[in-house]
């Protein structure tokens, strides 16, 4: 069965640099959702999206920006990098009318701000 | 607010001995659980949900857990763990009535010895 997709899988980039992380939910699914985890650290929801709109938003910094596309492909777009975004970036994708609540984790994007 | 208690950060235990990760939660509304389980340098896959009916659920790899409101628990269970069972487990709560978004606990990792 088809799987979220993320990329890049690894990401290196320098202090004050922009990175874009790509998700590619499972398809007819019409949510998605975005979670960073640090080390050692429990995943932590920054936003999510239901069909194409922002569904919910959680601890996502300012210089972070995220959309979904007509696809239902996310980007999350992430501005003047610190030290502290290094972490492992998940995207999730669920199906809401399907009601079971589930939430499909992608392989993560591992980010490295050095 | 919600929130979400793992009470141990590392469980060690014997190949082929039970185990039981902890899990208690604290929310005013209803929330379904969930149990993640993430291997090392990987996603987050679902062990198992509970949303309602039976308390008892079963998930995959042998796994289950007890949804107790009483005491607001959801321990998970194995009655024989195996090598391939070390990783890190994740409790997780969704509140019914505020968006889809996960909390997760801070995570246990658990070590299977042979």
């Amino acid at each position: 069965a088809a799987g979220v997709i993320q990329s890049p899988r690894h990401l290196i980039k320098e202090k004050r640099e922009t990175a874009t992380l790509k998700c590619y939910p499972i398809p007819r699914h019409d949510t998605v959702y975005w979670y960073q985890q640090g080390p050692g650290q429990d995943p932590q929801f920054l936003i999510s999206f239901y069909e194409k709109m922002q569904s919910d938003k959680g601890s996502i910094p300012d210089r972070f920006s995220a959309q979904q596309f007509s696809d239902y492909h996310s980007e999350l777009n992430m501005s003047s990098l610190e030290l502290g975004d290094s972490a492992l970036y998940f995207c999730a994708s669920s199906l809401v009318e399907g009601a079971d609540y589930e939430q499909y984790f992608g392989p993560g994007t591992r980010l490295t701000v050095t | 607010a919600q929130s979400v208690t793992q009470l141990d950060s590392q469980v060690p235990v014997f190949e082929e001995a039970p185990v039981e990760l902890r899990c208690n939660y604290s929310s005013s509304v209803s929330v379904y659980l969930f149990w993640y389980v993430q291997y090392p340098n990987q996603g987050l896959q679902l062990l198992l949900k509970y949303l309602s009916g039976s308390t008892l659920v079963k998930g995959i790899n042998g796994f289950e857990a007890e949804f107790n409101k009483s005491q607001t628990s959801f321990h998970l269970r194995k009655p024989s763990v195996h090598i391939s069972d070390t990783a890190e487990y994740f409790c997780a709560v969704n509140l019914k009535s505020s968006g889809d978004k996960l909390t997760f606990g801070t995570g246990t990792r658990l070590a299977v010895r042979p």
